[in-house]
């Protein structure tokens, strides 16, 4: 079983503040990762699939940058609203299996 | 737009029976990822098809088996079911494989009593 961590766990941040989370993965037999946001009640929804070391990906307020070699993503959430308030889930792809980190759960207070 | 359609939604099971769960991908996906959360787990890959094709295995115990159909859904058969098989189980579509994110279901909730 291969150790996707994701740091911190959780994270309490004051509306319009940006924030950061961390994503750990394998540095060896990369395919891809990806990263979900999930709300409470509903199902993961994807925000991003990065493959190629260096890559940085933006969405709205919403980015991310890939570091294949060493093996971590940041994810960066700008001016935070109350409606970013979600987990956020990466998962690491090798082969054709996918394994996600323990989830870094935000909740931005109005 | 069409979404990934599971059911059912919810399913309740005694132990030791058995529990078929089905998966319905979005239309053209070609790829079925099968996924259970236990309660306060992160999500475990099961199983995953390609073009009907088995295409990995993850944690799936061997009384689980499933496949995918020449239409391109998916079924999950659960047997000899165990209190430890509660748990959300979400299926995923994709067009082919890992560099394509994938669109996750709504779940189906298992409780075995």
């Amino acid at each position: 079983i291969l150790n996707v961590e994701q740091s911190p766990q959780s994270l309490h941040v004051q509306e319009g503040d940006s924030t950061n989370f961390t994503c750990s993965f394998p540095s060896s037999n990369f395919y891809a990762l990806h990263w979900y946001r999930w709300e409470t009640a509903k199902s993961p929804e994807a925000l991003f699939v990065m493959t190629l070391n260096g890559d940085e990906k933006k969405k709205g307020r919403i980015s991310a940058t890939l570091n294949t070699k060493e093996g971590y993503s940041y994810l960066y959430i700008k001016g935070s609203q109350p409606e970013d308030s979600a987990t956020y889930l990466c998962a690491f792809m090798t082969g054709n299996q996918f394994y996600f980190g323990t989830g870094t759960s935000l909740t931005v207070i109005p | 737009a069409a979404g990934v359609i599971q059911s059912p939604r919810h399913l309740i099971k005694e132990k030791r029976e058995t529990a078929t769960l089905k998966c319905y991908p979005i239309p053209r996906h070609d790829t079925v990822y099968w996924y259970q959360q236990g309660p306060g787990q992160d999500p475990q890959f099961l199983i995953s098809f390609y073009e009907k094709m088995q295409s990995d295995k993850g944690s799936i115990p061997d009384r689980f088996s499933a496949q995918q159909f020449s239409d391109y859904h998916s079924e999950l058969n659960m047997s000899s079911l165990e209190l430890g098989d509660s748990a959300l189980y979400f299926c995923a579509s994709s067009l082919d494989g890992g560099y394509y994110e994938q669109y996750f279901g709504p779940g189906t909730r298992l409780t075995v009593t």
